[in-house]
């Protein structure tokens, strides 16, 4: 099994620019989750999907950032416009329903200059 | 108030020694518990479950207080290798699987 892949691994850009983060979870799971992670606040559950569904964004900090999952094997997380304080590590995650073990992938580290 | 806190420490312990990380959690509805680990620059990985009856994995040891809402994680004979971040996570299940973690506990095994 691949596990969660993610893409990037690593964006550099500027404020104001639009950032869009990849993830494919692991085939056969129906969970999906955006977390971001930073010294000061830790690893913050941003959204997560069910069923390609979207259950809880309420820790979307704000309107810049949205999230997608078009399909079971595709979601993207979109920043615009992208603002230093975003600067971050993002992870998704994958479970399948009911499962006690959530996946990561490997997290994109964000810098935005 | 954030669900789940950990102490940030760094915990700085020799080899061989005993060493024990408390994590809190605020939501009484928490049905799920875990210890991940997490390596530097690296994502975190699920270390063990924790179940209410205590279970324990070679060297390491999880407990959980649902009265006082906490969760312990005891290594034994500490290693080099256990050098890491360790986070405790809180699964609270509302129709669907909803993941908390801890800020993590750094630890430090020195020679």
């Amino acid at each position: 099994d691949a596990g969660v892949i993610q893409s990037p691994r690593h964006e550099v850009t500027e404020m104001g620019q639009e950032v869009t983060l990849r993830c494919k979870p692991i085939s056969g799971h129906n969970s999906l989750f955006w977390y971001r992670q930073t010294m000061m606040r830790g690893l913050e559950l941003l959204i997560y999907f069910n069923n390609n569904v979207p259950i809880d964004d309420s820790g979307m900090p704000e309107d810049r950032f949205s999230a997608k999952m078009p399909n079971a094997s595709f979601s993207t997380l979109k920043i615009q416009p992208s603002e230093p304080r975003d600067s971050a590590v993002y992870f998704c995650a994958s479970s399948f329903g009911g499962s006690e073990k959530l996946f990561f992938g490997s997290g994109t580290q964000l810098s935005v200059l | 108030r954030k669900e789940v806190e950990q102490d940030p420490g760094p915990f700085n312990v020799p080899e061989g020694a005993t060493v024990a990380f408390n994590c809190t959690y605020s939501n009484s509805a928490s049905q799920s518990f875990f210890w991940y680990r997490q390596d530097c620059r690296k994502e975190p990985k699920l270390l063990m479950s924790v179940y209410s009856s205590g279970n324990e994995d070679g060297r390491f040891t999880a407990q959980l207080n649902r009265a006082s809402q906490y969760i312990s994680l005891l290594i034994r004979d500490s290693k080099l290798s256990d050098s890491a971040t360790y986070l405790c996570a809180v699964n609270i299940v509302n129709n669907f699987n909803k993941f908390y973690f801890g800020s993590g506990t750094k630890l430090n095994v020195k020679p």
